[in-house]
């Protein structure tokens, strides 16, 4: 089935710097990748997402990569603020006959510090 | 709009016993997703519905199963309860079929098995 690895697992900066968090999936047929973010104790936020005839995304200091051949997407915050540490989530459509099933790493621990 | 809503929030129980959880989707919409999250998984898929017809399925046992209703509303329930079934259960909704749709998150049930 359908499998989607993270990393790195948990990840600490500094603020104003970048961070970096990355994925890869094995369906070759997934066509949405979301990314989430769950702060302590709260639900998860969707945060952005792209689609598989986009190669990249952004919002303000959010942007997420896509490379559909290696099977690979990315996450990339820029200027980090400490309201940025949360857990994060990517995840990979599950597609079988058009289902909104979503298949997700095992999440990312950012912690900024001031 | 109001969010996705769950019910109950908190919930303890004790090996053996049956559990029923609920989720009322975003008005209108006719998806919803469930899923098991623990420290050491993350966020795993556990089935999916739409118009009271569940689509998808993850790799859960039997024990799990799920319902929902003419007006959306869907219902999990987890029966003769383990140990390891303590987690939080979440729900999604999203607003129509096809595998590109964005979930909203309920605030999700902790379950706890004594």
């Amino acid at each position: 089935g359908e499998n989607v690895e993270q990393h790195p697992s948990t990840l600490s900066v500094q603020e104003g710097d970048s961070a970096v968090i990355k994925c890869t999936y094995s369906d070759s047929a997934s066509n949405y990748f979301p990314w989430y973010k769950q702060e302590l104790g709260k639900r998860p936020q969707l945060i952005i997402d792209i689609r598989s005839n986009v190669g990249e995304k952004k919002d303000q200091r959010i942007a997420v990569t896509l490379n559909k051949t290696a099977k690979h997407f990315s996450l990339h915050i820029t200027e980090t603020q400490p309201e940025d540490s949360a857990v994060y989530f990517c995840a990979a459509s599950l597609n079988n006959q058009a289902g909104t099933a979503l298949i997700f790493g095992k999440g990312t621990t950012l912690s900024v510090s001031s | 709009k109001a969010g996705v809503t769950q019910t109950p929030r908190y919930l303890i129980k004790t090996r053996g016993q049956q559990v029923t959880l609920s989720c009322s989707p975003i008005s209108g919409h006719r998806s919803v997703s469930w899923y098991q999250q623990t420290p050491g998984q993350g966020l795993q898929f556990l089935f999916e519905y739409f118009s009271e017809t569940q689509r998808n399925k993850g790799n859960f046992p039997g024990r799990f199963s799920g319902r929902q209703f003419s007006n959306s509303r869907s219902e999990m329930n987890v029966s003769t309860l383990e140990l390891g079934d303590s987690a939080l259960y979440l729900c999604a909704s999203s607003s129509r079929g096809g595998s590109d749709n964005e979930q909203f998150f309920g605030p999700g049930t902790r379950l706890t098995v004594l």
